[in-house]
């Protein structure tokens, strides 16, 4: 079967920086995004990896393995305003298919 | 601007009558996509679509129907609804299907409940 793993909840405070890891088992493998989800509104686009390596946007950065078949996203200089849940997702191929993980919750504590 | 619309936002039904969630996008995108979110399930894929009239099964197809008649447009379609369908559903459309830099753009979502 195809899955993704990532820790279901992380804590942390404001200011601080925190990793949120994603492992993946898929038939292929086109692609890793993250998105972020406030209280079960609309997920947002993140970032997207293809290849090894990190990828900056601002506060937010990702990381990809793929011969670890692992990524994770990094947030820094945390706000209270980023507690939502985070997910992992993965293209397995050019198809639109696309396999998310169960979602990891953070809690910024003051 | 630019968006994903769907309606209802909140739908209360009762088993076996036939309902239709709308899904609208205004963003020219060739790919999408029906998600359903249950609790400790993250979001799995129901059904997607890569262009007019080019649909494919997601990982939770049975019971759902989808068409795609038009670029802008993809209803989701429960013929027969069970409890067991009550969740929070998600339309998401995209240019491409693995977007590099933009992702793919979810609506608001609907909130189905089946008794």
């Amino acid at each position: 079967g195809q899955s993704l793993e990532q820790p279901s909840e992380v804590t942390a405070v404001e200011g601080a920086i925190v990793q949120i890891n994603c492992t993946y088992q898929t038939s292929g493998f086109y692609g890793l995004s993250w998105y972020q989800q406030h209280d079960g509104g609309a997920p947002t686009f993140l970032s997207y990896n293809a290849l090894d390596g990190l990828e900056e946007t601002g506060r937010f950065s990702s990381f990809l393995s793929r011969s670890d078949s692992y990524g994770y996203l990094l947030l820094q200089e945390l706000q209270m305003k980023d507690s939502a849940s985070y997910f992992c997702a993965v293209n397995p191929g050019n198809t639109g298919k696309l396999i998310f993980g169960q979602g990891t919750t953070l809690q910024v504590k003051p | 601007e630019a968006q994903v619309t769907q309606n209802p936002r909140y739908l209360i039904t009762v088993t076996g009558k036939k309902l239709t969630v709308t899904c609208s996008q205004n963003m020219n995108h060739e790919y999408m996509s029906w998600y359903r979110q249950d609790p400790g399930l993250g979001l799995r894929q129901i059904y997607y679509s890569m262009n007019v009239e080019v649909t494919d099964k997601g990982d939770v197809p049975e019971g759902y129907k989808v068409s795609r008649k038009e670029k802008r447009n993809f209803p989701l379609i429960l013929e027969s609804p069970s409890p067991n369908q009550t969740s929070l559903y998600f339309c998401a459309s995209s240019l491409s299907p693995a977007p590099a830099n933009y992702g793919y753009t979810f609506g608001s979502g609907t909130r189905l409940t089946v008794v």
